[in-house]
């Protein structure tokens, strides 16, 4: 059974940074891409970033570049997002998603998600 | 990028009935690479369509996916209780890969 289990989340003050983790099991997790996707409270889903299943490649929504790094660990099943200058607008539950395959950008399995707030 | 809207953002029906869910994109999604998500409140989401048509694992034969180029819609043939949710539609044929906002089906 795959499980996605992310943490991390919290309480930041706006220009603050925070590191999620999501660790993966059910699955080869190094054969496939993962990707972050995030909701604002009460809003729709927004694509964050993406990262091959060789951690090679990543690519990262406008809103976020510069300021968020995607990585991961193979020796520990573990997907990570360091997001730094955080803003208000980066409040939101952030989900961590395994890719259907190697970079094909549809999500077939979510975790349950890590709630990160920015606010003073 | 491609901005997709989705109608109606509210739909009211009773279960068993037909349930009729638009996605449009602002320009053609290639290779029809859209797929459709359910999200129940306090949940993720979770995969219903992919490949415009294609029911993911798991999916009962009620939900089926149309459509090309940049009109697709989502179908549930009769609607059960645990399908009143928030459906949304994502296209990742082009980057950034993005979604729609959504289109809540609640019960009349």
């Amino acid at each position: 059974e795959v499980q996605l289990l992310e943490s991390g989340g919290g309480l930041v003050q706006p220009g603050g940074s925070l590191r999620l983790s999501c660790v993966a099991s059910g699955f080869t997790f190094s054969s496939y891409a993962m990707s972050w996707v995030r909701q604002a409270p009460g809003k729709g889903l927004e694509w964050v970033s993406i990262i091959s299943a060789a951690g090679s490649n990543t690519d990262y929504a406008d809103s976020v570049k510069g300021r968020f790094t995607i990585s991961r660990d193979k020796s520990k099943n573990t997907l990570y997002l360091q997001m730094s200058s955080l803003r208000a607008e980066d409040t939101a539950v952030y989900y961590c998603a395994k890719d259907a395959g190697n970079w094909k950008r549809y999500f077939d399995y979510w975790g349950q998600g890590t709630l990160v707030i920015v606010s003073s | 990028e491609i901005v997709l809207t989705q109608s109606p953002g509210t739909l009211s029906l009773s279960p068993g009935e037909r349930a009729t869910l638009s996605c449009r994109a602002s320009q053609s999604v290639s290779s029809s690479y859209l797929a459709w998500y359910q999200q129940k409140p306090g949940q993720a989401p979770w995969l219903l369509i992919y490949g415009a048509s294609s029911r993911a694992t798991g999916i009962p034969d009620r939900f089926s996916g149309s459509g090309s180029g940049t009109d697709f819609t989502l179908t549930i043939s009769r609607l059960e209780p645990e399908d009143f949710a928030v459906y949304y539609c994502q296209q990742y044929g082009s980057s950034p890969t993005t979604f729609g906002q959504g289109t809540k089906v609640e019960i009349k």
